[in-house]
């Protein structure tokens, strides 16, 4: 069974653009959660999607979205790109939906950096 | 404030010795527990999950425990090797809340 796949796993942008990065979760699995992971700040919650609905939503503002297809591949979206959105991007995996008490099944992340 | 601590920040140790990372947590209401391990360059992997009444699990030579009267958790790895160097992660889960620790990056030397 594959894995959690995640596209592009390294890019580099300049401040003001955008960015698109793709998730493909584990086969079967429906809900996709996303993460931002810096030095400082360390792992932080953006969205979750379960059946193309995002169903939580962390502390981050407007320029982050999200959204999901309904084959449950889930693309996360940056707008006006900013210096401290540098940082590591996780996607994990869920077989249903809630955060909580499902295992999560990460991926290897995109390393975003923005120059 | 809901918070996950973990300490030491990071750590050294000789390969084949034990050592134990620790997690405080202030998150209420507390649903679970959980550790992850998290290699250079790659997504966390999920090591051991706890609800309120376990105080203990076990995962191979990790061995995790839990106090929730103290909101305290400890991960005790027993003869260390080479690919234990990593970064672990306490995540605690609550209410609609998931709040991560920053990690204790663990080194072990040969």
């Amino acid at each position: 069974k594959a894995g959690v796949t995640q596209t592009p796993r390294y890019l580099i942008k300049t401040r003001g653009q955008q960015v698109t990065l793709s998730c493909s979760p584990i086969s079967g699995h429906r809900s996709v959660s996303w993460y931002q992971q810096t030095p400082g700040q360390g792992l932080q919650f953006l969205f979750e999607y379960f059946s193309e609905t995002q169903r939580n939503k962390g502390n981050f503002p407007g320029r982050f979205s999200g959204r999901q297809f309904s084959n449950s591949r889930s693309e996360m979206n940056v707008s006006t790109l900013e210096l401290g959105d540098s940082a590591l991007y996780l996607c994990a995996s869920r077989a249903t939906g809630g955060l909580m008490n499902t295992e999560a099944f990460f991926g290897q992340g995109t390393r975003l950096t923005v120059v | 404030k809901n918070q996950v601590e973990q300490s030491p920040q990071s750590l050294i140790i000789l390969e084949g010795k034990n050592c134990t990372l620790q997690c405080n947590y202030t998150v209420s209401p507390f649903s679970n527990l959980r550790w992850y391990k998290q290699d250079t360059g790659r997504g966390p992997v999920s090591l051991t999950i706890m609800t309120f009444s376990e105080n203990t699990k076990s995962n191979g030579r990790y061995t995790a425990t839990l106090d929730a009267d103290t909101k305290q958790s400890s991960l005790h790895i027993t003869a260390s090797q080479l690919s234990d160097s990593a970064s672990y992660i306490c995540v605690v889960s609550g209410g609609d809340k998931i709040i991560f620790g920053k990690g204790t990056r663990l080194h072990i030397l040969p």
